[in-house]
């Protein structure tokens, strides 16, 4: 099972910054969270990841809580193209480091 | 940028016949995977690959599959004897060294039909 929850859905007007929360109660202390989105049937699409400290790029920026228990995706402008289902995903680092998706949160960014 | 490719981007095939699904990793990666997604269900691991074997296998992952990494480059799923519950969007993906953080990336899919 997915070690994380995420809401099912969320709506973002256009241009304004949306955020996407997560949580992840159970991480232990070397897992990754990281963040995926997949568009319509595409291949999921890597956006960022991160241990412990705040992580920014091109793309987004993640916000990881001090207990390591909670996160949110921030999307700063977000377009229509942006419109996409995201995923939180803690990776198993126990074997081969395979990734459980949940269900993700379907996003839809509003013109 | 280096990207997962994947061939064919559809394939449609009879039940009973056997399918090949193509991938190409990123050229130094070194640890290979298969998931696929039921239409409109949760992307599932299928099965991982590292130093030519495999190293994890999810149940799903039964004897009618197989993995190859026949030259060095090209990475492949097959499927002895299709069943329609096979139809799905299968994925490929690979990443170097996953414990220490870099990522997985994922080609495009293969749309798999099975009549």
């Amino acid at each position: 099972d997915a070690k994380t929850t995420q809401p099912t859905s969320m709506d973002c007007a256009e241009g304004r910054a949306a955020n996407l929360p997560c949580n992840h109660s159970t991480i232990s202390g070397n897992e990754y969270v990281y963040w995926y989105r997949q568009i319509h049937s595409q291949g999921p699409q890597y956006i960022i990841h991160g241990l412990k400290n705040n992580e920014t790029n091109e793309m987004a920026s993640l916000i990881i809580t001090e207990d390591r228990k909670s996160s949110t995706l921030i999307l700063p402008h977000a377009t229509l193209r942006d419109t996409a289902v995201y995923y939180c995903i803690v990776r198993d680092t126990s074997g081969t480091y395979k990734y459980i998706f949940g269900t993700g949160t379907r996003l839809k960014v509003l013109a | 940028e280096p990207e997962v490719t994947q061939t064919p981007s559809h394939q449609v095939t009879q039940m009973g016949q056997e399918v090949i699904l193509r991938c190409v990793p990123i050229s130094n990666h070194l640890y290979f995977y298969w998931y696929r997604q039921i239409l409109g269900q949760k992307v599932e691991f299928l099965v991982s690959f590292y130093n030519n074997e495999i190293s994890e296998k999810s149940e799903i992952f039964d004897d009618q599959f197989s993995v190859e990494r026949p030259d060095g480059s090209n990475f492949t799923l097959k499927i002895r004897s299709t069943k329609l519950e096979d139809s799905a969007m299968y994925f490929c993906a690979s990443s170097r060294q996953p414990g220490q953080g870099p990522s997985s990336f994922f080609g495009p899919g293969t749309r798999l039909t099975v009549l």
